[in-house]
């Protein structure tokens, strides 16, 4: 069955400081990669796509990084910054048919920044 | 460029009751895709039509429906309510389909069942 876990579920840092989020999958075959971020009671915004042959992807103070084989993936903010509060979804692309490809949603990282 | 637009924003329904939520998808995109986001399933996927056709189905009872129309313009359609279809409800739109191509969302419809 296809799956995206993220982890943490929730996290807490201070202003300034930098974080990781993880996420890791077993869907297949594999398409692409997806990080979003939702703000509370908005629609998720799309930061970063990546394909199987990418290993990194930057957009801003975010960067993603892909490992394909280990099908991990990971999102890195830098110099984090109170808009930077928000939930951060994990969505991968795969199986079963090319070009009818399905997503899976991970079911998000709550990332709060406190002055 | 305007964004996907959900209307409407808010709304409150009874039990029993039936709703029409409206998306009108980025200008020239042909890919309208429909999920349910609630606090504790995250976002779960109702279905995506492209030029019209229901390309994929999510694991929804029938009481959720929806259609596309040749603008690409998109409804979708909740009858019989229940308490625990209360939810977000987002759409999505995307060039060619939700697989290959980065969706964007519109802010979504909140609906609320009494």
């Amino acid at each position: 069955k296809n799956q995206v876990e993220q982890s943490p579920q929730s996290l807490i840092i201070l202003e300034g400081k930098n974080c990781t989020l993880q996420c890791n999958y077993t869907v297949s075959p594999f398409s692409n990669l997806r990080w979003y971020k939702q703000d509370t009671g908005r629609g998720p915004v799309s930061l970063t796509i990546m394909t199987f042959s990418e290993n990194t992807k930057s957009n801003g103070r975010y960067t993603a990084t892909l490992d394909a084989d280990t099908k991990q993936s990971s999102l890195h903010i830098t110099a984090s910054q109170l808009s930077d509060s928000a939930s951060y979804i994990c969505v991968v692309s795969g199986g079963p048919n090319f070009g009818n490809e399905k997503l899976t949603f991970g079911t998000g990282t709550r990332l709060t920044i406190i002055p | 460029k305007a964004g996907v637009t959900q209307t409407p924003r808010y709304l409150i329904k009874t039990r029993g009751q039936q709703v029409t939520l409206s998306c009108s998808p980025i200008s020239g995109h042909r890919s309208v895709s429909w999920y349910q986001q609630t606090p504790g399933q995250g976002l779960q996927f109702l279905f995506e039509y492209f030029s019209e056709t229901q390309r994929n189905k999510g694991n929804f009872p029938g009481r959720f429906s929806g259609r596309q129309f040749s603008n690409s313009r998109s409804e979708m359609n909740v009858s019989t309510l229940e308490l625990g279809d209360s939810a977000l409800y987002l759409c999505a739109s995307s060039l060619e389909g939700s697989g290959r191509n980065t969706i964007y969302f519109g802010e979504g419809s909140w609906l609320t069942v009494v």
